[in-house]
């Protein structure tokens, strides 16, 4: 079962425009959500987080939305650019360390 | 570079062999983890550590064990290689100051068993 979901395997967009990538969870006692950016041969990496007692989370062209009561989170990323080429995991935990992972989405952004 | 390295990078094994992948942390952070990363299936947790010499299952662990005998060194072993084990191998830490921090993640190491 599938507590953390990206129902779009991949995303395309152009240089410039907004970039929104989603993510459903399951499990309402999920109280910290991750993002993660990877390139091909590297292991992921931080980009952004928020807290459950917050609703929305800004760090330079990302943002983070959370929406509790539709349990689901975005990430935003404006403008897009081509080197945002990648794919990107969302990551939740229940307040603990163990984090549970999302099936990923690869954005292209296009020159 | 968070100073965590993971060793072979790239590994080809036969089917019924044993293989150990290494992870090597230089922060001193308390908590490592040993994930696959599958097509479809994303990043799945085989098993982590919470200590030295303490460790626990995730949710894909049949077929793996580990060990942790120093804060620095965790080791995942495939006791017998099966072809669905066959994946990319990702090894990270944490600090134990609260879940903000997420995790560091190693370079990975890919797994093809034939």
């Amino acid at each position: 079962d599938q507590q953390v979901k990206q129902n779009s395997p991949s995303l395309s967009v152009q240089e410039g425009r907004i970039s929104i990538l989603n993510c459903d969870y399951t499990n309402s006692m999920f109280d910290y959500f991750l993002w993660y950016k990877k390139y091909p041969a590297e292991g992921p990496t931080f980009l952004i987080s928020i807290s459950s007692i917050k609703d929305k989370n800004e760090d330079g062209r990302f943002t983070v939305f959370l929406n509790k009561s539709a349990k689901h989170l975005s990430l935003h990323i404006v403008p897009s650019q081509p080197g945002d080429s990648a794919v990107y995991f969302c990551a939740a935990t229940a307040g603990t360390y163990k984090y549970i992972f999302g099936t990923g989405t690869r954005l292209k952004v296009l020159a | 570079d968070a100073g965590i390295t993971q060793s072979p990078r790239h590994k080809v094994t036969e089917t019924g062999t044993p293989v150990t992948l290494r992870c090597h942390q230089t922060e001193n952070h308390r908590y490592m983890y040993w994930y696959r990363q599958d097509p479809g299936h994303g990043l799945r947790l085989i098993h982590y550590s919470y200590g030295v010499k303490d460790t626990d299952k995730g949710e894909v662990s049949d077929g793996y064990s580990v060990s942790r005998s120093k804060t620095e060194d965790f080791l995942l072993t495939l006791e017998s290689a099966t072809s669905s084990q066959t994946s990319v191998y990702f090894c990270a830490i944490s600090e134990s100051r609260g879940p903000v921090y997420g995790y560091t993640f190693g370079s990975g190491t890919r797994l093809t068993v034939v």
